[in-house]
């Protein structure tokens, strides 16, 4: 079955204690994304990637990193959470920009 | 500053009654996607809409583009209960990235 998956769905943690949220995708799609949703802003890209080891700044990027060493992954890391970042976290894939197929969303509590 | 607004951010309505989102976008692009999304739930896309004066339609929904006007429109016919959801406009401004509306909650009642 074509996905995307991520882990984990929920989370939560400690301001200042690293994590990684990953995304993997079994469709080969060259372009992937991160974006957060929050209530009242809709859903807002942090970083993309257009193919391997190339990735590029969304709209709210601070305090996120992310790779891209293989095709099918694209993990999403915060290096030193803070409670603003506490929000819903979807990953995305597509094979060209006509279309984007959505993770089922992570769930991230920064206390 | 890039703006996608949708209007309204809420609607309410009755089952059977006609209704219309808008989204209205700030630059230039031909280029626009919908989305839906039911509540604990991920987005789900319903249609792609790739120049201007292309219109979509599923189901008891339509989508319209007017690039020039930089106005999609999402039509819904005879509502029904299971539309319920929020819907998202999004627009693409270059290769893979979008700039999604805030959404229109949409709640239909018998």
């Amino acid at each position: 079955e074509a996905q995307v998956t991520q882990n984990p769905r929920y989370l939560i943690t400690v301001t200042g204690k690293k994590l990684t949220v990953t995304c993997s995708q079994n469709m080969n799609h060259e372009y992937m994304s991160w974006y957060r949703q929050d209530p009242g802003l809709g859903l807002r890209q942090i970083y993309y990637s257009m193919n391997v080891e190339v990735t590029d700044k969304g709209d709210v990027p601070e305090g996120y990193k992310v790779s891209r060493k293989e095709k099918r992954n694209f993990p999403l890391i915060l290096e030193s959470p803070s409670p603003n970042q506490t929000s819903l976290y979807f990953c995305a894939s597509s094979y060209d920009s006509y279309e984007q197929y959505f993770g089922p969303g992570t769930r991230l509590t920064v206390t | 500053e890039l703006k996608v607004e949708q209007n309204p951010l809420f609607l309410s309505m009755q089952e059977g009654k006609n209704y219309t989102i808008y989204c209205n976008y700030s630059t230039t692009s031909d280029r626009l996607y919908w989305y839906r999304q039911d509540p604990g739930k991920s987005l789900e896309s319903l249609f792609v809409l790739l120049s201007n004066g292309a219109v979509k339609q599923e189901g008891r929904l339509m989508a319209s583009l007017d690039t020039k006007a930089r106005l999609s429109t999402l039509h819904i016919t005879a509502a029904v209960h299971d539309l319920s959801a929020t819907y998202f406009c999004a627009v693409d401004i270059y290769t893979d990235k979008l700039i999604f509306g805030t959404g229109t909650r949409l709640q239909v009642f018998p």
